[in-house]
């Protein structure tokens, strides 16, 4: 067990629909990082928060979007839901903005129909 | 952008004997961090194991352990030993900034 939570673990929606991921990161820790995981594919980096703000943004969609709250959860919006958007999206947590080990969450899993 | 590329999409080893995994990377950084981490089927992200760039000496853990070759920007992993418990995804990760993955290796482990 990581420590990190996600939630839900699985997701069915439709296209068009809206979505939203919510993570818990580990008791202490300030970053937040989401990452999407498509099928075999590899892990592609899309937005991280530090202490509520954003830091780094990587190839995240316009129709994506994120937030750090002030108790450290995250959420992340997926919007006008297309089939290409169905993957597992990952959550991780670590200590520092400048990440040493990241602490994965269990993933949630989206699947668009 | 720091890229890291994974050039072996897919390995396989025998059980018990060696397997080495490759990685290499693109920065104009001098400090960051390097990681190794195992996606099982069950999809949890498990970290292997670590390198600091400004550590000179390879990092090792029970049975997993790296070749870091700063000046060439390579970072593999070997695994010895292999066990039917080790086959899964395995996936280079490089971190300065935030955390870039490479596509990955999936190995398998023959009986």
């Amino acid at each position: 067990d990581s420590g990190v939570t996600q939630t839900p673990k699985h997701l069915i929606t439709a296209t068009g629909q809206r979505v939203t991921l919510r993570c818990s990161p580990r008791s202490g820790d300030l970053s937040v990082y989401w990452y999407q995981q498509s099928l075999d594919q590899g892990l592609q980096f899309l937005i991280q928060y530090y202490n509520g703000e954003e830091r780094a943004k990587g190839n995240i969609l316009e129709r994506f979007s994120a937030q750090q709250f002030p108790d450290l959860h995250s959420e992340l919006n997926l919007s006008s839901l297309e089939l290409g958007d169905s993957a597992l999206y990952f959550c991780a947590s670590s200590v520092l903005a400048d990440t040493g080990e990241l602490f994965f969450g269990e993933g949630s899993r989206l699947t668009v129909l | 952008a720091q890229t890291v590329t994974q050039s072996q999409p897919e390995m396989s080893v025998q059980e018990a004997e060696t397997v080495t995994l490759s990685c290499t990377y693109d920065t104009s950084e001098s400090d960051y961090y390097l990681f190794w981490y195992k996606q099982p089927p069950s999809r949890q992200m498990i970290l292997v194991i670590r390198q600091e760039a400004y550590k000179q000496q390879n990092a090792t853990e029970n049975r997993f352990s790296v070749n870091f070759q700063k000046a060439a920007k390579s970072f593999s992993l070997k695994i010895s030993d292999s066990q039917l418990g080790d086959a899964a995804m395995y996936f280079c990760a490089y971190s300065k900034n935030d955390m870039r993955f490479g596509a990955g290796t999936r190995l398998t482990v023959k009986p």
